[in-house]
């Protein structure tokens, strides 16, 4: 089955500083990359997605970059706020709603 | 509420037990799904259940584990003699279903807490 790794497990940055977490997936059918923010207490929240058609996505501060030959995709978030403190998920899939997950990054924006 | 919700939030039973979580998914979501957390873990999958089609239980980490989806709506997951290791957060999710509005989104619950003493 799909395995996805994520990188780093923790990530400290400086307010406005640039955040990079990067995962990489074994099963090449996987067609569907999506991100996940989960805030303490809370159930992971949907930020960002890319499909395999597509190399890179943005949305304001947020993109998320997708290497198919690699098996890697990554997620950048510039100019961070302290509200962007929170654990990111990635997953990939080859199924519609069957996800596999990373295991996550604490993400800390330091004021 | 518009989102899904799950019940209990917070379980603490002991060792040998049998717990129900419940989750409501959203109205119109055929999809629902269930996914472990453990601490400091990634999401993992259990079960995912999409309209009146058998369930897909490849994730369920022994026999002690089962869901059931009544009416295609409301999911109970049961555990059976819990042990230590089942502590952990029980994630539902649901989505719509997989065509027309479909976006691959899935919206997940708050989670009910489990510690097994």
């Amino acid at each position: 089955g799909e395995n996805v790794e994520q990188h780093p497990s923790t990530l400290s940055v400086q307010e406005g500083d640039s955040a990079v977490i990067k995962c990489t997936y074994s099963d090449s059918a996987s067609n569907y990359f999506p991100w996940y923010k989960q805030e303490l207490g809370k159930g992971p929240q949907l930020i960002i997605d890319i499909r395999s058609n597509v190399g890179e996505k943005k949305d304001q501060r947020i993109a998320v970059t997708l290497n198919k030959t690699a098996k890697h995709f990554s997620l950048h978030i510039t100019e961070t706020q302290p509200e962007d403190s929170a654990v990111y998920f990635c997953a990939a899939s080859i199924y519609p709603g069957q996800l596999t997950f990373g295991s996550g990054t604490q993400l800390t924006v330091l004021p | 509420g518009a989102g899904v919700s799950q019940s209990p939030s917070n379980k603490v039973t002991e060792k040998g037990k049998d717990v129900e979580l419940r989750c409501d998914p959203i109205s119109g979501h055929t999809a629902l799904y269930w996914y472990r957390q453990s601490l400091g873990q990634g999401l993992e999958f259990l079960i995912y259940f999409q309209g009146n089609s058998a369930p897909d239980k490849s994730g369920l980490p022994s026999d002690r584990f089962s869901a059931e989806r009544t009416g295609g709506s409301v999911s109970t997951l049961t555990i059976q003699r819990t042990q230590q290791e089942d502590s952990a957060v029980y994630l539902c999710a649901s989505s719509f279903p997989l065509a027309g509005d479909y976006t691959g989104e899935l919206f997940f619950g708050e989670g009910s807490r489990l510690t097994v003493l």
